[in-house]
């Protein structure tokens, strides 16, 4: 068992959609959340990092998470063309980063 | 100005030869990686330097031989490429374990 699990998709949704995008991870002793962006043939981008439960908000994003159910979620309001990108969840536990499988996100106009 | 540069962007050789990546960042960090993304887009980290020296070093295969002469740079050098190390590489680097920021990668392609 991977220490972070992501489905995979493909997902996709009409622009303006509201999109979720969830994983979760088997150790309780992760401390740190990310999501990362990565558009084709780019390295991933940090999106956005948390460390506690509860939600984050940064304009159209919201990070969530959920220590109790060990699950993290990323809420996309207004979906964008311009989001279409694979997404990884990403969690940090004793100095190492552990990454879901992405999920590949297609935004249609 | 971008903050963590590897070269080459793309990488075509034949099976058995030896190549290497370069990587280097600008943001101060102490900490830098290797990581190899497969065609399903599993991140998989393969080596991590802290102040040039190794801390993280996964079961990879011996031919491959990461080195930093400082903690700006981490190279990454392969010996005798097989057709299964053709994947995306991505060097990246972090301070104090936190947010970790990538490269743009190296399409390595065995043929």
């Amino acid at each position: 068992q991977k220490e972070v699990e992501q489905d995979p998709g493909p997902l996709s949704v009409p622009e303006g959609a509201i999109v979720s995008l969830n994983c979760t991870y088997s150790n309780s002793a992760f401390q740190y959340f990310m999501w990362y962006r990565q558009y084709s043939r780019k390295g991933p981008e940090l999106l956005m990092y948390t460390y506690s439960s509860g939600n984050k908000e940064d304009g159209r994003f919201t990070a969530q998470v959920d220590k109790s159910s060990k699950y993290i979620s990323l809420f996309i309001r207004d979906s964008q063309p311009s989001d279409s990108a694979t997404y990884l969840c990403a969690s940090l536990r004793s100095n190492q980063f552990y990454f879901g499988t992405g999920t590949s996100l297609t935004v249609i106009p | 100005d971008t903050a963590v540069s590897q070269t080459p962007k793309y990488l075509v050789t034949q099976m058995g030869n030896d190549k290497s990546i370069k990587c280097e960042q600008n943001l101060g960090h102490d900490t830098m990686y290797w990581y190899k993304q497969d065609s399903k887009k599993f991140l998989k980290i393969m080596f991590s330097y802290n102040n040039k020296e190794l801390i993280i070093n996964e079961t990879v295969p011996n031919r491959f031989s990461p080195k930093s002469p400082d903690k700006a740079h981490l190279n990454l050098h392969i010996n005798s490429l097989e057709l299964g190390d053709s994947a995306v590489y991505f060097c990246a680097s972090s301070q104090e374990d936190e947010k970790l920021f990538f490269g743009s990668g190296t399409q390595l392609s065995v043929l």
